[in-house]
């Protein structure tokens, strides 16, 4: 079964530009978060969504935007991009939201590096 | 609002040499805590997590920690170090209400670097 998949892999913008990300959950999971990494430091949330609907959001400007689409893929949006955008971006899926229990575990994809010039 | 601390950026090991990765956290209600491992330039992979079933909590690869309340930490532990292990290493915490439900983001610390010496 194929994990967590994410596109682009790597990608160069230049500052004031858009980017989408875009994330396909395993399937089954209904459930769609984004992470940035920035080098050298922790993951940090940006948003969740479940069923379609935002369940939570981060400390990220309003440049940041996301949506989950019927079929529980997951586009990150940002605008107007900034040097500090400059980051891995990782998507994760489980099955449910509110849950960690054994049948409902966090998987990561790879993620979608982004470089901002 | 939850927190979690990562003591000590960079471990260095020798092959066969017990690993001790330090971990604490801060949260208001008994909170559901994972550790996650990343390899260079991958994604994060799942090593274990706590759900509260038991204290001692056993994960892949020969990793297990132990969740103590009274200290507030979830150090990650392996008896016997392998080269493949040199990785960075991520505690994380995720919040739960008084219900056990939980709020569903992860909060990271700021991550390990195992190295691992021949």
């Amino acid at each position: 079964d194929a994990g967590v998949t994410q596109s682009p892999t790597h990608l160069i913008k230049t500052r004031g530009q858009h980017v989408t990300l875009r994330c396909s959950p395993i399937s089954g999971h209904k459930s769609v978060s984004w992470y940035q990494q920035v080098l050298g430091q922790g993951p940090q949330f940006i948003f969740q969504y479940y069923e379609k609907e935002e369940r939570g959001r981060g400390n990220f400007p309003d440049r940041f935007s996301a949506r989950q689409f019927p079929n529980y893929s997951s586009e990150l949006n940002v605008n107007a991009l900034l040097l500090g955008d400059s980051a891995l971006y990782l998507c994760a899926s489980s099955l449910v939201w509110g849950q960690h229990n054994s049948g409902n575990t966090i998987y990561f994809g790879e993620g979608s590096w982004l470089t901002v010039v | 609002a939850q927190s979690v601390t990562q003591l000590g950026s960079h471990v260095s090991v020798s092959e066969g040499a017990l690993v001790l990765l330090r971990c604490n956290y801060s949260s208001s209600v008994p909170p559901y805590l994972f550790w996650y491992v990343q390899y260079p330039n991958q994604g994060l992979q799942l090593l274990l997590k706590y759900t509260s079933a038991a204290t001692l909590v056993k994960g892949i690869n020969g990793f297990e920690a132990e969740f103590k309340k009274s200290e507030t930490s979830f150090h990650l532990t392996k008896p016997s170090a392998h080269m493949s292990d040199a990785a960075e290493y991520f505690c994380a915490v995720s919040e739960a209400n008084a219900g056990g439900t939980s709020y569903g983001k992860l909060t990271f610390g700021q991550g390990t670097i195992l190295t691992v010496h021949p």
